[in-house]
């Protein structure tokens, strides 16, 4: 089984509309992660979270939310979904040292927003 | 400001030719190189973390290398399968950062 699991793979949905894109880890990581990716742009960071307690906004936060429900699940939510929010999606996750530091990435969403 | 950079964008290779791919940076207080393969639609596969100057670490038919400025992922002998986007990314004081990959194409 994968070790880090995102819902949905593919989602298309109109503009307006709420969303929300689950992540799940069994690498028993404290540190998760969510990304965006664009043809040209590579990896963007979003929003992560050291720990349950612990979320911080990335460099491209606004228009997303996120919630983690608990150290193994990570959530994030586009409140009112807009076509330029069109991209790939990835959660990861890492664990800090005295660990390697190394983010593991789950499969990806793909989301078309019309 | 932290920046990576990874050329060339592109690269085309015959199968069994060997080559290698730069990643460039610049970061205050470097904590790590990651090295990552993607396929089209799919996540990042981790590959290799080196830590400090002068480490290399090899797996199968990739090896990567680290100096102060740069890192090097040399492909030698390859195969079809190996055609896949290569990200690098780099662990500053603060956050990581990717560069925007080099897709690689081998032809049989």
């Amino acid at each position: 089984d994968a070790d880090v699991t995102q819902t949905p793979r593919n989602r298309i949905t109109k503009t307006g509309k709420r969303i929300m894109l689950e992540c799940s880890q069994t690498k028993g990581h404290d540190r998760m992660y969510w990304y965006r990716q664009d043809p040209g742009l590579g990896l963007r960071l979003i929003y992560y979270s050291f720990d349950v307690k612990d979320i911080n906004k990335g460099e491209i936060s606004d228009g997303y939310s996120v919630s983690r429900q608990a150290q193994a699940k990570f959530s994030l939510s586009l409140e009112s979904a807009i076509p330029n929010q069109t991209a790939l999606y990835f959660c990861a996750t890492s664990d800090p040292p005295p660990g390697t530091d190394t983010q593991y990435f789950g499969p990806g969403t793909r989301l078309t927003v019309l | 400001e932290d920046q990576v950079t990874q050329s060339p964008e592109a690269l085309r290779l015959q199968e069994g030719e060997s080559s290698s791919l730069n990643c460039s940076y610049t970061v205050s207080g470097l904590r790590g190189l990651f090295w990552y393969r993607q396929d089209p639609g799919k996540g990042p596969e981790f590959l290799f973390t080196l830590y400090s100057a002068g480490e290399e670490k090899e797996k199968e038919r990739l090896k990567a290398t680290l100096t102060k400025k740069e890192s090097f992922l040399h492909i030698t002998a390859p195969k079809p399968e190996d055609s896949a986007t290569y990200l690098c990314a780099v662990r500053g004081t603060y956050k990581y950062i990717f560069g925007t990959g080099t897709r690689l194409k081998v032809l049989a």
